[in-house]
């Protein structure tokens, strides 16, 4: 088993939906946890960045992490074209500098 | 300086060439990272530096691999003896403290 899992997708979505991205994982040591946002052929790109359980806010992404249950989940509202991407999630320790990566959910918005 | 660049963007090679690969950091980021990740699948950490020093390895990173960060500014990854399954997109990240890391484009080598 992979210590950070992720639905592979493709998910596709019309334009203006609210998208749910998610990530299990096994490790309950992770405390920092990320949203990288990834295009075609590119290097990802940070998204979002929470320490321990909550949930974080940013314009139209909103980020929340169950610690208890071992589960993160990314919301996208208001979702546009320019959002169709692979979305993967991050997750490290307090310490050393390994940050394990699931394997990113290839997300569709049609116009 | 607006982020972390890497050179070459590409790379073709014949198996069992060796390849280098450059990355260039955010100016005043002391942590860098490398990654590999292949196609459908996250990135995977190959091995970090903090200023100078080569802090942590993964497994993943075989003796046919070595990394530097002379005089801990840009970084250096290279490949000997390249075999096929080498190919993917080598990825660099850099980290200033206890902020997140930001990646660079990528080189994406294929060993033919």
């Amino acid at each position: 088993q992979k210590e950070v899992e992720q639905d592979p997708g493709p998910l596709s979505v019309p334009e203006g939906a609210i998208v749910s991205l998610n990530c299990t994982y096994s490790n309950s040591a992770f405390q920092y946890f990320m949203w990288y946002r990834q295009y075609s052929r590119k290097g990802p790109e940070l998204l979002m960045y929470t320490y321990s359980s909550g949930n974080k806010e940013d314009g139209r992404f909103t980020a929340q992490v169950d610690k208890s249950s071992k589960y993160i989940s990314l919301f996208i509202r208001d979702s546009q074209p320019s959002d169709s991407a692979t979305y993967l999630c991050a997750m490290k320790r307090n310490y050393g500098q390994n940050f394990v990566f699931g394997p990113g959910t290839r997300l569709s918005v049609l116009p | 300086d607006t982020g972390v660049s890497q050179d070459p963007r590409h790379k073709i090679t014949k198996r069992g060439q060796n390849v280098t690969f450059r990355c260039d950091p955010i100016s005043e980021h002391n942590r860098l990272y490398w990654y590999r990740q292949t196609l459908g699948q996250g990135p995977e950490f190959l091995t970090y530096f903090q200023n100078e020093a080569q802090l942590e390895k993964s497994r993943l990173l075989s003796d046919r691999f070595s990394a530097e960060r002379p005089k801990g500014s840009f970084s250096t990854l290279e490949i000997q003896r390249t075999e096929q399954g080498d190919s993917a997109m080598y990825l660099c990240a850099s980290r200033q403290g206890l902020e997140t890391q930001y990646f660079g484009p990528g080189t994406r080598l294929l060993v033919l």
